[in-house]
């Protein structure tokens, strides 16, 4: 079976300051991705990166960046110097042999 | 590249009536995917398809949900009779392949008052 833990609900912060969204995942697949999402308020899942399970080397893109850890099963998203355009939900996804499943996805606030 | 494709972005309608949705994907994604999104919840699958087949429709409640893939590329989705249950936003996503990544439309929002 697999499943996604999301286990913070909300978050706010005030712009300019770092946040570190939590994904916990569980799987029984050798092989497989990890994802996440973005889904502001217009309501469109927006897909920011796809990590597979034999790549654990983390990455940064722009002020986003990626610790993924399989000996923890851990996939956390990382947005340095946060900004008002970052408030969305941002879900977590673990994709194998069956299943594509989501997280309950996290409510970021950036305050002003 | 056009995106993921869906019509209507709203509807509203009264318990019991029929309602359908329609959703283009990618032109060349073979994998398509129908999920329900309910207020504060992650998307939940209802059904994927593999070109023209259904290969995981466990989750479709088949008693009013009924779903169809012609050719292989465009998808219909319908619900008859409508519940106050159903209201939810409606997503299509589609993938070149099942564990590929997949590409999200931006929903429709159904209403059942």
């Amino acid at each position: 079976a697999q499943k996604v833990t999301q286990a913070q609900t909300e978050i706010s912060v005030v712009e300019k300051e770092d946040v570190t969204l939590d994904c916990v995942y569980e799987t029984r697949d050798t092989t497989y991705y990890l994802f996440w999402y973005k889904q502001p308020p217009s309501g469109e899942l927006v897909f920011l990166i796809r990590r597979n399970s034999f790549d654990e080397q983390n990455e940064i893109s722009g002020r986003y960046s990626w610790n993924f850890q399989k000996s923890t099963s851990s996939f956390n998203f990382t947005i340095t110097a946060s900004q008002v355009v970052d408030s969305a939900v941002y879900f977590c996804a673990v994709s194998g042999t069956y299943k594509y499943i989501f997280g309950t996805g996290t409510r970021l606030k950036v305050l002003a | 590249e056009a995106g993921v494709v869906q019509s209507p972005r709203y509807k509203i309608i009264e318990k019991k009536q029929p309602v359908a949705f329609w959703c283009n994907p990618i032109s060349g994604h073979n994998t398509l995917y129908w999920y329900l999104q309910n207020l504060g919840q992650g998307p939940e699958l209802l059904i994927r398809y593999e070109n023209e087949e259904a290969v995981d429709d466990s989750q479709l409640p088949k008693d009013r949900f009924s779903a169809e893939r012609l050719k292989g590329v465009d998808s219909t989705l319908k619900i008859q009779p409508a519940e106050l249950g159903d209201s939810a936003v409606y997503l299509c996503a589609s993938s070149l392949e099942r564990i590929d990544t997949q590409y999200f439309g931006p929903g429709t929002r159904l209403t059942v008052l």
